[in-house]
């Protein structure tokens, strides 16, 4: 029972153009949205939040986009840097602190 | 970064034996969770730890116990590893759980069980 799911589980963009990296969840009480970055051999970090009362929060390059009603989320890196080569996760959690992860996408940004 | 440690980072082991992994935390962090990671499966929570001696069940808790003692240390503890329970173990703590808490994670502990 995959309540958060990526389907991509890759994708591949060429330096300084855009990456969309995207998410769906099923279970209508999730409401706070977490992005992890994770490089091999290292465990995941945390990049970026949103709250399900907001639809955009921005942090220099990267934006997470929120729509509730199609229970979807997004993460766009611009420009996107050969640094960004990773495996994203999205999570998402409820009010009883129970979060789901979905399975990743591995981003790779070409030179 | 959060001073989360795990140990050991790697691990091979017999189906059958006993196997503790230990987290250390040096952020005086009330919460603590223990995660695997499986491909096609992202993590998923095995258990959690929101005090000392206090623990509850995650998702995928079959099979695996908890203890934390003291407020740094959270330890998980495979009674008798079975190959199912090959995988990438992660540790990961946070403030206050729930809400717009983040967790942060150890680097992780890669577990062969043959």
């Amino acid at each position: 029972d995959q309540q958060v799911k990526q389907n991509s589980p890759s994708l591949s963009v060429q330096e300084g153009r855009i990456s969309i990296l995207n998410c769906d969840y099923t279970n209508s009480m999730f409401d706070y949205f977490l992005w992890y970055k994770k490089y091999p051999a290292e465990g995941p970090t945390f990049l970026i939040s949103i709250s399900s009362i907001k639809d955009k929060n921005e942090d220099g390059r990267f934006t997470v986009f929120l729509n509730k009603s199609a229970k979807h989320l997004s993460l766009h890196i611009v420009p996107s840097q050969p640094g960004d080569s990773a495996v994203y996760f999205c999570a998402a959690r409820s009010n009883n602190n129970d979060m789901r992860f979905g399975a990743g996408t591995r981003l790779t940004v070409k030179p | 970064d959060a001073g989360i440690t795990q140990s050991p980072r790697h691990k091979v082991t017999e189906t059958g034996t006993p196997v503790t992994l230990r987290c250390h935390q040096t952020e005086n962090h009330r919460y603590m969770y223990w995660y695997r990671q499986d491909p096609g499966h992202g993590l998923r929570l095995i258990h959690y730890s929101y005090g000392v001696k206090d623990t509850d069940k995650g998702e995928v808790s079959d099979g695996y116990s908890v203890s934390r003692s003291k407020t740094e240390d959270f330890l998980l503890t495979l009674e008798s590893a079975t190959s199912s329970q090959t995988s990438v173990y992660f540790c990961a703590i946070s403030e206050v759980g729930g809400g717009t808490d983040t967790q942060y994670f150890g680097p992780g502990t890669r577990l062969t069980v043959l």
